[in-house]
């Protein structure tokens, strides 16, 4: 079975500044997607970005970027020029291709980014 | 257009009763996910379904739980004789197509809490 682990329950940052969330996986399979999702307040679930395994090339959106390393199995998070709106739970999920786990998303169990003026 | 919607939002049931949570995907996606998610924890997947049959439910903690989508569209979690164990976050999710590049679109979640 994959599992997913975020080491960092809690993490802040400056306003304007950089910060990288860490996310580590355990999986057996070679074809999967990595995704960060954030959680405010609201409970909605929003996708921030998505990584497919068999791309090399690391994924950005805006001032979303990741490092994705296969062979480690990490899937680390940077968020560039933080903003208040970005404080919220961050989750790292993985989907499998496979067809015995389906299409389900198996999620870490988070990092609360706070966000100081 | 509207996204993923959950009713109630919030469901306090006393010990043992029945409850029945509802979801209602995005119009046309074909895909749709339960998942739990307890108190300062990610949410952990329970049931998924492609059109109106269960494809995965190898996440339904006990037989307590059951969930249906008969019409491949609005799908309602059951739990019968709950438990305090059983109080968490209900999120549901829905998808074009599963698997793939599809995005699974999240709804806000029903907060049930056994008391």
């Amino acid at each position: 079975a994959q599992t997913v682990t975020q080491s960092q329950p809690e993490m802040s940052v400056q306003e304007a500044e950089t910060v990288t969330l860490s996310c580590t996986y355990d999986t057996s399979e070679s074809d999967y997607y990595l995704f960060w999702y954030k959680q405010p307040p609201s409970r909605q679930m929003i996708l921030v970005i998505r990584q497919e395994a068999y791309k090399q090339q690391n994924a950005t959106e805006n001032r979303f970027s990741v490092n994705f390393q296969k062979a480690a199995k990490s899937f680390s998070l940077k968020i560039s020029d933080s903003q208040l709106g970005d404080a919220a739970m961050y989750f790292c999920a993985y989907r499998s291709e496979g067809k015995t786990s389906g299409s389900r998303l198996t999620f870490g169990e988070g990092t609360q980014l706070t966000v100081n003026p | 257009g509207a996204g993923v919607s959950q009713t109630p939002s919030n469901k306090v049931t006393e010990k043992g009763k029945y409850v029945e949570l509802r979801c209602d995907p995005i119009s046309g996606h074909t895909a749709l996910y339960w998942y739990r998610q307890s108190l300062g924890q990610g949410p952990e997947f329970l049931i998924y379904f492609q059109g109106t049959g269960a494809a995965d439910d190898s996440g339904l903690p006990n037989d307590r739980f059951f969930a249906v989508r008969p019409e491949g569209s609005v799908s309602t979690l059951k739990i019968q004789r709950t438990e305090r164990g059983d109080s968490a976050v209900y999120l549901c999710a829905s998808s074009l197509f599963p698997g793939g590049t599809y995005e699974q679109y999240f709804g806000p979640g029903t907060r049930l809490t056994v008391t």
